[in-house]
C-alpha cells in the first residue's frame, strides 16, 4: 500500500503567488483531512471530508484559503494569495469509517515557505 | 481552535526509564487517540481508546482515560533512545457521522542514551 502521497514535499514561493498542495489518500479511505503545523499554533485542522464531501471548514483561517475533492483519489489546497505568515507544514490524512481503530494515515506533509 | 492539552510540554529522561504524558481536554468525545511524530516525517498512530474504556495496553505502551476530569495519560516503559520524539493526543467526535480529529501541542519527548 502506497500510503498517502502528497506533492509537492518543498514549496518556495513569493508572497502574493498561488499555491496549489495536492493530496492522494489511501485507496477505499473515504475520509480525507487537511491540517497544518506552525511551531506556534501546533496542529490545526482546516478542514476534512468525508465521500468528497466538505463537513467542516471552519479551521481554514480566512477566504485565501480554499479545498477541494473531486473525487475519492485526489484533494487539492490551495492558497491566493499566499502571504508569509502561510508557511507551514501543511498534512494530509485519511481515514475509513469501516476501520475498527478509526485511525487516520497522515502523508508525510508539504513545507510551504513563502517569503 | 484546539482541543486536548499536552503536558509536560518537554520531557527528558534517561534510556530505561518510564515516559508518562497527560492530556486534558474540554467536550465530550467519541474516542481519544495518541500518535508519534519523528522530526520532518508525518503523524503515525500509535493507540485508540474509547470513550467507554479506561485503560489499554499495547507493548510498552499503556493508555488511560478517565472522562469524568476529561484527561488521559500515555506511558511508555522501559524507554528507548528510538522513542525520542513528538507525541500527541487527539480527541475524536462524531460530526455528521464522520470522524473529527483534533490534535493538542504534543509532548516533545527525548530520551538520553
Amino acid at each position: 500500500d502506497a500510503g498517502v502521497i502528497q506533492s509537492p514535499r518543498h514549496e518556495v514561493t513569493e508572497m502574493g503567488q498561488e499555491v496549489t498542495l495536492r493530496c492522494k489518500p489511501i485507496s477505499g479511505h473515504n475520509s480525507l483531512f487537511w491540517y497544518r503545523q506552525t511551531m506556534m499554533r501546533g496542529l490545526e485542522l482546516l478542514i476534512y471530508f468525508n465521500n468528497n464531501v466538505p463537513i467542516d471548514d471552519s479551521g481554514m483561517p480566512e477566504d485565501r484559503f480554499s479545498a477541494k475533492m473531486p473525487n475519492a483519489s485526489f484533494s487539492t489546497l490551495k492558497i491566493q494569495p499566499s502571504e508569509p505568515r502561510d508557511s507551514a507544514v501543511y498534512f494530509c490524512a485519511s481515514s475509513t469509517r469501516t476501520s475498527s481503530t478509526g485511525e487516520l494515515f497522515f502523508g508525510e506533509g508539504s513545507r510551504l515557505t513563502v517569503l | 481552535s484546539q482541543q486536548g492539552e499536552e503536558d509536560p510540554q518537554a520531557l527528558s529522561i534517561q534510556e530505561g526509564e518510564n515516559a508518562t504524558m497527560n492530556c486534558s481536554y474540554k467536550t465530550s468525545i467519541n474516542n481519544l487517540q495518541w500518535y508519534r511524530q519523528n522530526s520532518g516525517r508525518g503523524l503515525v498512530h500509535l493507540i485508540l481508546i474509547r470513550s467507554n474504556e479506561r485503560e489499554k495496553h499495547s507493548g510498552r505502551l499503556r493508555v488511560t482515560l478517565d472522562t469524568s476530569k476529561k484527561s488521559s495519560s500515555l506511558l511508555i516503559t522501559a524507554s528507548r533512545a528510538a522513542d525520542t520524539a513528538s507525541y500527541f493526543c487527539a480527541t475524536v467526535s462524531l460530526i455528521q457521522g464522520a470522524q473529527k480529529l483534533v490534535f493538542g501541542q504534543g509532548t516533545r519527548l527525548t530520551i538520553n542514551p
